[in-house]
């Protein structure tokens, strides 16, 4: 089992829908981390978040530390925001989840 | 925001060559840089801890004569990939920071042909 799950592993959605991308965990961490990869392979880091909630435009990043939780959202979504989307958790070392697949179709 | 640099962004080799990434931190000093290698199609994984000064700490798996890792200054480290072979072919990314904010380099992509 790894340490951090990501849900779904891919998915497809509308331009305009809402998008939800969920990751659990099960180490102990101090930050966890939302990174964006485009298909030319560079990362985006997009969040840290230590507790609560984080927002940046149409991206919305939320914890929950007592249930090792936290959800990226992406409202009105767009076809540049079609990537491949990492949680990842630090704790002494990342542990990386394996990634979810959006692709927004127009 | 503090930037990661890498140095080159893509190389192509000929097997049993030794290729050499750069990973600089930009605007900080990173005592502590991490390198890791995705293949296609999966998540990033942890190759080994580059700390200034001292010796890298490699991962479980990781060889360490293969995968040198030099960090000579608070702002530079570097893996050489030596005697590479078409298997080692990856996309090799390094990360700096401070604690747990952390950035990431943009990547080397490594073809050995």
């Amino acid at each position: 089992k790894n340490e951090v799950e990501q849900s779904p592993q891919n998915l497809t959605a509308q331009e305009g829908e809402f998008i939800t991308i969920n990751c659990s965990y099960s180490v102990g961490i101090s930050a966890l981390h939302w990174l964006q990869q485009h298909p030319g392979g560079g990362i985006v880091s997009l969040f840290m978040l230590s507790s609560g909630k984080k927002k940046h435009g149409r991206l919305i990043a939320t914890i929950n530390i007592q249930e090792k939780h936290s959800s990226l959202h992406i409202t009105a979504s767009h076809p540049r925001d079609s990537a491949v989307y990492i949680c990842a958790g630090f704790g002494n070392q990342f542990y990386f989840g394996t990634g979810t697949s959006l692709t927004v179709i127009p | 925001g503090a930037v990661v640099s890498q140095h080159p962004s893509r190389v192509i080799c000929k097997s049993g060559t030794s290729v050499k990434i750069e990973c600089r931190s930009l605007d900080f000093q990173a005592t502590t840089m991490f390198w890791y290698r995705q293949f296609p199609k999966q998540s990033l994984m942890l190759m080994a801890t580059s700390n200034e000064g001292s010796k890298a700490t490699y991962e479980q798996g990781v060889e360490k004569d293969k995968f040198l890792i030099n960090h000579a200054s608070l702002t530079l480290s570097t893996l050489t990939v030596t005697s590479a072979h078409p298997e080692d072919s990856s996309f090799y990314i390094c990360s700096a920071g401070r604690g747990h904010e952390q950035f990431f380099g943009p990547g080397t992509r490594l073809t050995v042909l």
